[in-house]
């Protein structure tokens, strides 16, 4: 049974728009959670991240909202670029501090 | 500064050969991790180490997979022997050994066994 999921496996959105990402979690007991990117033949890469202390943490053009109370975050993008092209994995920590992933979103920004 | 390095980028073997994994994490994270990804599955956790020591290898699918990390700056994964539904990319990730901290990854070894 998946414990993070990513329902969409893809995403297309137009050069400038925004791409909102989404994941939800079913365990009530995640305290961190983190947005990786990943281009193909490369490891992913860490992106974002967020403490369940928080609702929102904002980095330059990403952002990740968290809604604890639906089990749900969100990775905000805007405005998307073409270079943001790659698939995105949402992760949370589980208690022994392993992380626990989500199968990915591929985010197509066209020009 | 040196990320993750991952040893060699692909493999492809006849199955039922010994298949060794090699990383080498950023110097001074004391937490490593090796993940496989398939198409199936996605990105699993297979077994993770904090200081050297294994933590948890509730991941390994079987015992024909082993991990060692020696010492801090170097850890194998070693399957022996290889099966073809071993074939998949395989990730090995570093981390502080603390709150809050996130994990980086290497590049990746894409292993075909034939």
């Amino acid at each position: 049974d998946q414990q993070v999921k990513q329902n969409s496996p893809s995403l297309s959105v137009q050069e400038g728009r925004i791409s909102i990402l989404n994941c939800d979690y079913t365990n009530s007991m995640f305290d961190y959670f983190l947005w990786y990117k990943k281009y193909p033949a490369e490891g992913p890469t860490f992106l974002i991240s967020i403490s369940s202390i928080k609702d929102k943490n904002e980095d330059g053009r990403f952002t990740v909202f968290l809604n604890k109370s639906a089990k749900h975050l969100s990775l905000h993008i805007v405005p998307s670029q073409p270079g943001d092209s790659a698939v995105y994995f949402c992760a949370a920590r589980g208690s022994q501090g392993n992380l626990i992933f989500g199968k990915g979103t591929k985010l197509s920004v066209k020009p | 500064d040196a990320g993750v390095i991952q040893s060699p980028r692909h493999e492809v073997t006849e199955m039922g050969q010994e298949v060794t994994l090699r990383c080498k994490p950023i110097s001074g994270h004391n937490s490593l991790f090796w993940y496989r990804q398939t198409m199936m599955r996605g990105l699993e956790l297979l077994i993770y180490f904090n200081n050297n020591v294994p933590i948890d290898d509730s991941g390994m699918p079987e015992d024909r997979f082993s991990a060692k990390m020696p010492n801090a700056s170097f850890s194998t994964l070693k399957i022996q022997p290889s099966e073809p539904r071993d074939s998949a990319v395989y990730f090995c990730a570093s981390s502080f050994l603390g709150i809050n901290q996130p994990q980086h990854f290497g590049d990746g070894t894409r292993l075909s066994i034939l």
